[in-house]
């Protein structure tokens, strides 16, 4: 069946370092790919998608390209700052609904 | 344009009671979708529904858990005999008419349920 596996955090950087959050995928067929985010005690939040092979999604410096060779959708951005610290969860369409990873927690110092 | 909509933001109830979380979809949104996230863990999809229909429950244990979707009014999940496994996050999304496998879905805020 379909699938996300992402990297477990949490992962501790200072402010403005470069961040990579690694998600890779099972899936038959060609799954449309997204990350959200998620700030304590809230919903989830789309962060950006793509939905083919090759698709870069962008979305407030953050981005990631849907890799079909590698199965992978990394989420990247060039300098963090504090107030990204949040879960990040990688998820891919699976018929009707959305199959997400077990999410990455990111904590960002000053 | 208000986001979905969830309540209550936090819901305790007793080993044995009901719980009935309601879903207001975003306005012109007529797929609604439930999501459980236990601690620790990712969403794992319940149920997916549109006006008076249950298209897809797969993700929903097979006793004790009923979601509706009526004509009028929000979507309601509700849990009979609640047990302290139940105790998690339940999300509810929405998107809109047109949506197909690629369509994003627009989540609400979830509602913590914790059972004594």
């Amino acid at each position: 069946g379909n699938s996300v596996t992402q990297m477990e955090g949490p992962v501790t950087l200072s402010e403005e370092a470069f961040l990579t959050i690694n998600c890779t995928y099972t899936a038959t067929g060609y799954p449309s790919l997204f990350w959200y985010v998620q700030y304590p005690g809230e919903g989830l939040q789309l962060l950006l998608k793509a939905t083919k092979a090759d698709d870069k999604g962008s979305n407030k410096g953050f981005e990631a390209t849907y890799r079909k060779e590698t199965t992978s959708f990394h989420l990247e951005k060039g300098s963090v700052q504090v107030s990204d610290s949040a879960v990040y969860f990688c998820a891919l369409s699976s018929g009707y609904a959305l199959n997400f990873g077990k999410g990455t927690s990111l904590l960002v110092t000053p | 344009n208000a986001g979905v909509m969830q309540n209550p933001r936090h819901l305790v109830r007793r080993r044995g009671q009901e719980a009935r979380l309601r879903c207001s979809p975003m306005k012109g949104h007529s797929h609604v979708y439930w999501y459980r996230q236990l601690p620790e863990e990712g969403l794992k999809f319940m149920v997916y529904l549109q006006k008076e229909n249950i298209i897809d429950e797969s993700g929903m244990p097979k006793e004790r858990f009923s979601a509706e979707f009526p004509k009028e009014g929000p979507s309601i999940l509700r849990i009979q005999q609640v047990v302290r496994g139940d105790s998690a996050a339940y999300f509810c999304a929405s998107s809109p008419p047109s949506a197909g496998v690629r369509e994003t879905q627009y989540f609400g805020p979830g509602t913590r349920l914790l059972v004594l």
